[in-house]
């Protein structure tokens, strides 16, 4: 079954410095994948997704992520953080058995002092 | 995102309540989901519907049913809570399968 892991529990940063947060799935055949924010008090919204294509994905907000197949990874990244950015953030895949259903990470909690 | 409602927003109940969570979409979707989240461990499926007469069992489904009235709505009942279940509950919504998700505002439900 398919399963998704993210390798920081919590990240802390100071304001302006770059972010990059982990993400490995573990099924190698066709997948979509995903990245969705929660910022505190709200719903899960869409980040950025990855269908097919150039592996190099832009979402909102300045966010990007790269879908490496070779090393199962979908890691997101931004190049500098705002203290808005404070949120917890989430992998999630689909595909490999999953019925159309998304697997998520455990999710990342990310929190930027300004 | 308002186009998926949930009600209520919070629930304090007692062990032993029947609970029921709703939700409604004006997307559109056919497929309608329900979420627990949890701190540190994400988001766990418990029922999905590909359609009003299509509903599946999710990875935690024990102690937990729902009912699709509606391409609409999509109702997660608690049967008998139990203070385990305390958590944040989302509903989500997609046009198709592989697609992405939307989600509602969530219900936070205390069983106490």
């Amino acid at each position: 079954a398919q399963s998704v892991s993210q390798h920081n529990h919590h990240v802390i940063l100071s304001e302006a410095a770059s972010l990059e947060l982990g993400c490995n799935y573990s099924y190698g055949g066709t997948v979509n994948l995903f990245w969705y924010v929660q910022y505190p008090g709200q719903h899960l919204q869409l980040l950025l997704k990855y269908f097919s294509g150039d592996p190099l994905v832009k979402g909102i907000k300045g966010f990007e992520a790269e879908f490496i197949k070779s090393k199962f990874s979908f890691n997101l990244r931004k190049p500098s953080v705002q203290w808005s950015d404070t949120a917890e953030y989430f992998c999630a895949v689909l595909g490999g058995g999953s019925q159309g259903n998304l697997i998520f990470g455990k999710g990342t909690k990310l929190s930027v002092k300004p | 995102d308002a186009d998926v409602t949930q009600t209520p927003r919070n629930r304090i109940t007692k062990t032993g309540k029947r609970i029921m969570l709703e939700c409604s979409q004006t997307k559109g979707h056919d497929r309608m989901y329900w979420y627990r989240q949890d701190p540190g461990l994400g988001l766990r499926l418990i029922y999905y519907s590909f359609d009003v007469k299509d509903i599946n069992k999710g990875e935690i489904s024990d102690g937990y049913s729902v009912s699709r009235q509606a391409q609409a709505k999509f109702s997660l009942s608690l049967e008998s809570a139990i203070p385990n279940q305390t958590a944040l509950y989302f509903c989500a919504t997609s046009r198709r399968g592989y697609d992405e998700q939307f989600f509602g505002p969530g219900t936070r439900l205390t069983v106490l």
